[in-house]
């Protein structure tokens, strides 16, 4: 069965600081999907990307990238020069071929950027 | 895109009185539907899921269920709410045709239980 852990619940960080939140995922398809949202205190999931099994490039894009390694099933979301408007949960989602669209979650990181 | 709208945004209703949640979707036809429930804290648990009019597939055995009526309407309720179910409910959508599509959700509705 499918399992996205989070390992992190809460990262403080100061405004400008670098950070990264984990995602380790178990499947036993070999065609898989994941995912990265962000819940802004208003509560709506904002979805972030999305990244195929058989891509494992970086991704970047503006301040976001992402790190995407099979080898340790990991899928990395990191920020640079964080903002306090950084401030939110970020979810980490796993969705496998067999199963549709239907997602697993982890738990997510509650992500503060103090000023 | 598409674009997704629940209401009421906000509920507090009485321990024993009845459910109804809306999810309508607009920019999309024969969209695949979801229902989530997310307890205080900060798991997102899969309720329902709908493929089209009149098909529901129930995820957890609770309390709760779940009616599509219309293409792009899909609809949560409860005959008698229990202290449980208050929770953030969002509502997610992905296109029909895609394997592992993207979902989008919805702003979600607050329901307190009281």
């Amino acid at each position: 069965a499918q399992k996205v852990t989070q390992a992190q619940t809460e990262i403080s960080v100061v405004e400008k600081e670098d950070v990264t939140l984990d995602c380790v995922y178990e499947t036993r398809d070999t065609t898989y999907y994941l995912f990265w949202y962000k819940q802004p205190p208003s509560g709506e999931l904002v979805f972030l990307i999305r990244r195929n099994s058989f891509d494992e490039q970086n991704e970047i894009s503006g301040r976001y990238s992402w790190n995407f390694q099979k080898s340790t099933s990991s899928f990395n979301f990191t920020i640079t020069a964080s903002q306090v408007v950084d401030s939110a949960v970020y979810f980490c989602a796993l969705s496998e071929e067999t199963s549709g669209s239907r997602l697993t979650f982890g738990e997510g990181t509650q992500l503060t950027v103090n000023p | 895109s598409q674009t997704i709208h629940q209401w009421p945004a906000t509920l507090v209703q009485p321990v024993g009185s009845p459910l109804s949640l809306e999810c309508t979707v607009e920019g999309t036809s024969n969209p695949n539907l979801y229902w989530y429930r997310q307890a205080a804290g900060r798991g997102l648990q899969l309720l329902f899921y709908s493929v089209g009019i009149g098909q529901i597939s129930s995820e957890v055995p609770q309390n709760l269920s779940a009616s599509r009526p219309q293409d792009r309407q899909f609809i949560l309720s409860s005959k008698k709410l229990l202290l449980s179910d208050s929770g953030f409910y969002l509502c997610a959508c992905t296109r029909a045709s895609g394997v592992a599509d993207t979902q989008y959700f919805g702003p979600g509705t607050r329901l307190t239980v009281l």
